[in-house]
């Protein structure tokens, strides 16, 4: 199985500051379409996960511009330009390359 | 507007079986491969299993294959999670969600809490 590893575990953030949050995968998540499978999500506290980032680099429909995705093969980040009180909750990243799917472990964004 | 709506949670004790199921309307379901992703207390996501469109393959997390079993059935619109032999560390909310395409899951039901204990 794929392993995905995140980092940091938690992480605080003053409003209106950046944030940043790693994501490695054991192998490499390009397939042979040309397609990376990577995929960020937010769970806000009490509610389901939501879609945030597809494929590495693309927003999902609703979700603000201050959001944006990065990386290739094995190493990807999600950043938030400036962070608001909207956007505190666990952030997850998770490989569609094989099944099973894997999530990595969970970065909590907090406001300081 | 697209709804997944999950029943069958409860309490289960160890070594019994419960079926969980999962709604929906407002999008073709026949046209979509459909997952679960569970979350025990105080942790984070976990994937289940997957279903692909039409019923035909399955794939399942090492920790449930065996135990647990995914169908679907198109003509309702709903999607199950068959769970045999429940264990404790089973225990959680479980999320029914459409895996739109190679993981890209966009819409998530609002979860069904299973809760094992004797």
């Amino acid at each position: 199985d794929i392993v995905m590893t995140q980092t940091p575990l938690s992480l605080p953030v003053t409003p209106g500051q950046p944030a940043s949050i790693s994501c490695r995968s054991s192998q490499s998540l390009l397939h042979s379409d040309g397609k990376t499978y990577l995929h960020w999500f937010l769970q806000k506290p009490g509610q389901p996960p939501q879609l945030v980032i597809y494929e590495v680099s693309n927003r999902f429909s609703g979700v603000p511009d201050r959001f944006s995705g990065s990386g290739s093969g094995t190493d990807f980040t999600l950043k938030i330009s400036r962070v608001e009180a909207e956007d505190v909750g666990v952030y997850y990243c998770m490989q569609g390359l094989e099944a099973p799917r894997t999530f990595g472990g969970g970065t909590e964004v907090e406001i300081k | 507007e697209v709804q997944l709506v999950e029943s069958g949670g409860g309490l289960v004790q160890p070594g019994q079986s419960l079926r969980l199921s999962c709604a929906a309307s407002g999008l073709t379901f026949s046209s979509y491969w459909m997952c679960w992703v569970r979350q025990g207390p105080g942790k984070g996501l976990a994937w289940v299993a997957l279903i692909n469109a039409d019923g035909t393959s399955t794939y399942y997390a090492d920790s449930v294959k065996g135990r647990f079993t995914i169908s679907r059935d198109n003509a309702k619109d709903t999607l199950y999670l068959q769970m045999n032999n429940v264990r404790a560390e089973d225990m959680g909310v479980y999320y029914c969600a459409r895996d739109f395409a190679w993981g890209r899951s966009d819409y998530w039901g609002q979860g069904a809490p299973v809760i094992v204990s004797s």
